[in-house]
């Protein structure tokens, strides 16, 4: 089985910008989960999809959404970007999100570089 | 509100010694635990994880991992570390409370394992 794919693997932004990044989960799973890692604040949560539908959302300003669709591929979008967004964005999947114990699988990461 | 504590930036052992990674978490409910490795450049892998049962849990490359509910704890182990051990460490809890929407995975900030030959 394919592992996560995310696309674009590496991106340069300037501010103001916005920037779309893409993420297919492995076959089968149906909840996508976003995260961005700094060095400074390590692994944060940003959102969790499951059925095109948002269920989770972390501490992060409205300038950061996503959405899923049908086939549970998902993406995310970062409008008006700012020098601290600067950061690895990395996108995961599970069988199912919930109460459910399931571990996830992460992707490569994108990552995303502000000047 | 759930929250995980990896109290050590960074753990140094010599090659062959046993290791421990250090995590204790909060969380209302049982807990499911979960330890992830992130090698340089490349997203986080699952190690293993505590549903329930067995307080000792093992997982992939030899490591294991024991859940103490007492001391709220679920520090990672290795009996003899190898030098491809080295890398990134994450502890993460997710709540198992009932109808409960806030039940998103939390991770600790990390833990930088050097393995030192």
């Amino acid at each position: 089985k394919a592992g996560v794919t995310q696309t674009p693997r590496y991106l340069i932004k300037t501010r103001g910008q916005q920037v779309t990044l893409s993420c297919s989960p492995i076959s089968g799973h149906r909840s996508v989960s976003w995260y961005q890692q700094t060095p400074g604040q390590g692994l944060q949560f940003l959102f969790e999809y499951f059925s095109e539908t948002q269920r989770n959302k972390g501490n992060f300003p409205g300038r950061f959404s996503g959405r899923q669709f049908s086939n549970s591929r998902s993406e995310m979008n970062v409008s008006t970007l700012e020098l601290g967004d600067s950061a690895l964005y990395l996108c995961a999947s599970s069988i199912l999100p919930g109460q459910a114990p399931y571990e996830q699988y992460f992707g490569p990461g994108t990552r995303l570089t502000v000047t | 509100a759930q929250s995980v504590a990896q109290p050590e930036d960074q753990v140094n052992v010599a090659e062959g010694n046993p290791l421990t990674v250090k995590c204790t978490y909060s969380v209302s409910g049982n807990p499911y635990l979960f330890w992830y490795v992130q090698y340089p450049n490349r997203g986080l892998q699952f190690l293993l994880k505590y549903i329930t049962g067995d307080n000792l849990v093992k997982g992939s490359y030899g490591f294991e991992a024991e859940f103490n509910k007492s001391q709220t704890s679920f520090h990672l182990k290795k009996p003899s570390a190898l030098v491809s051990d080295s890398a990134l460490y994450f502890c993460a809890v997710r709540g198992t409370l009932p109808m409960n929407r806030d039940d998103k995975i939390i991770f600790g900030k990390g833990t930088r394992l050097h393995i030192l030959p």
